[in-house]
């Protein structure tokens, strides 16, 4: 089974901060990754597919990049509706396993 | 407006059994795959299961025996049929849909399933 591991687990940032998560494969998954935010009792939301294409919607701060075993999701200057928890998903293969989350706090 | 509403969750004895509905709206249900996607509180998300447009499944090891997705077109609903429950099931259960690279773009709001004695 392909495993995601984010990194970090939890990040302290400010408003008009930029910050950046990073999402590794345990195998190359060329660009089938996808980034979603999730806020306290709501259901998830999609943000990036195709590792860097934005979904409608959703804001232009948000940027992906990478391909193979290594992603990024690039926040430009974090407003205050960003404080969530991040999570990448792989679906390289039929079984689309998530990262273990990114919860991002305000500092 | 498209809308996924689940259904079907509550509290169930270990061994039991649970069938969790989704009914969706607001597209042409029989042309998307659709997911199950669950989160024990406090966690992370867990992939359930996924059926295809033409009937095929698929599932985690974590679930497959156990678990069986189904869809019916003609009603525009997602099922998901869970058997031998164990504690660790424990989850909001949510149904979403399929896009082309199997992204999830759309996520109905969950129904709790509480496994206990």
């Amino acid at each position: 089974d392909i495993q995601l591991t984010q990194s970090p687990s939890f990040l302290s940032a400010s408003v008009g901060d930029r910050v950046t998560i990073t999402c590794r494969a345990s195998q190359g998954i060329s660009s089938y990754l996808a980034w979603y935010q999730q806020k306290p009792g709501k259901a998830p939301k999609l943000l990036i597919y195709a590792a860097s294409t934005l979904q409608s919607g959703v804001p232009s701060r948000f940027s992906g990049s990478g391909s193979g075993t290594e992603f990024t999701l690039t926040i430009s200057s974090l407003q205050p509706e960003d404080f969530a928890t991040y999570y990448c998903q792989q679906l390289n293969s039929y079984l689309y396993t998530f990262g273990q989350g990114t919860k991002l706090e305000i500092k | 407006e498209v809308q996924l509403v689940e259904s079907g969750g509550g509290l169930v004895q270990p061994g039991g059994s649970l069938r969790l509905s989704c009914a969706a709206s607001g597209f042409t249900f029989s042309s998307y795959d659709m997911h199950w996607v669950r989160q024990a509180t406090g966690k992370g998300l867990e992939w359930v299961s996924a059926i295809g447009t033409a009937g095929d499944t698929y599932y985690p090891g974590s679930v497959k025996g156990r678990f069986t997705i189904s869809r019916e077109n003609a009603k525009n609903s997602l099922y998901l049929q869970m058997n031998s429950l164990r504690a660790g099931d424990t989850a909001v259960y949510y149904c979403a849909r399929g896009v082309l690279d199997n992204s999830l773009d759309y996520w109905g709001q969950g129904t709790l399933v509480t496994v206990s004695s």
